[in-house]
């Protein structure tokens, strides 16, 4: 089954206390990208990657960082977290061919930072 | 800047009725337009994509059009059901500096009543 995994779903934890959130897609997809979800703010890019080793920043990168060693995986660290960090976190998976790629949301992280 | 509005924000319909929602944009150059259903707490779900050379898109009950002119989709959904309660968001994807970027709307929260 096509999917997008996100690990862990729910986290809770204090400030500046590191943290990574994984992200795994079993489509072969180049592209892979994280958001963050707020009340009132809609869904925002955190950072995107269109393959491996090709990373850049999306509207919200501070706080974040992002690595792709493999194509398959995406993780979020947040190397210091703070309570503005609390938020619902997607990961989202595509290929890159043209107008025809659908994106590949996983089923979210929901993190809180005390 | 790209900016996607949904209107109305929220709405509620009994059980059966033809409903439409509405998603509106700023700018016309984008590569296709999705429509994504989110249910409380999860993730996201595409319903719809459509491509910017298309006008409309059918899958069921549902069926998305698409005026990029004038930067307008409408989400039209058939004899709703309490199952189709949950928040739909469109988003329009662009290609910046060879990325695909989706903006997102920040929804219409849609509630069936049976």
């Amino acid at each position: 089954e096509a999917q997008v995994t996100q690990n862990p779903r729910y986290l809770i934890t204090v400030t500046g206390k590191k943290l990574t959130v994984t992200c795994s897609q079993n489509m072969n997809h180049e592209y892979m990208s994280w958001y963050r979800q707020d009340p009132g703010l809609g869904l925002r890019q955190i950072y995107y990657s269109m393959n491996v080793e090709v990373t850049d920043k999306g509207d919200v990168p501070e706080g974040y960082k992002v690595s792709r060693k493999e194509k398959r995986n995406f993780p979020l660290i947040l190397e210091s977290p703070s309570p503005n960090q609390t938020s619902l976190y997607f990961c989202a998976s595509s290929s890159w061919g043209g107008s025809t790629d659908t994106q590949y949301f996983g089923p979210g992280t929901r993190l809180t930072v005390l | 800047k790209q900016e996607v509005t949904q209107i109305p924000a929220a709405l509620s319909v009994p059980e059966g009725e033809n409903l439409v929602l509405n998603c509106s944009f700023t700018d016309s150059a984008i590569y296709n337009l999705q429509w994504f259903r989110q249910d409380p707490g999860k993730g996201l779900t595409s319903l719809l994509l459509i491509q910017s050379s298309q006008r409309e898109q059918t899958s069921g009950r549902l069926n998305a059009s698409l005026d990029k002119s004038s930067g307008r989709s409408t989400l039209y959904i058939a004899a709703s059901q309490p199952g189709d309660s949950a928040t739909y968001l469109c988003a329009v994807s662009q290609n910046i500096q060879g990325a695909q970027k989706l903006v997102f709307g920040q929804g219409t929260r849609l509630t069936i009543n049976p």
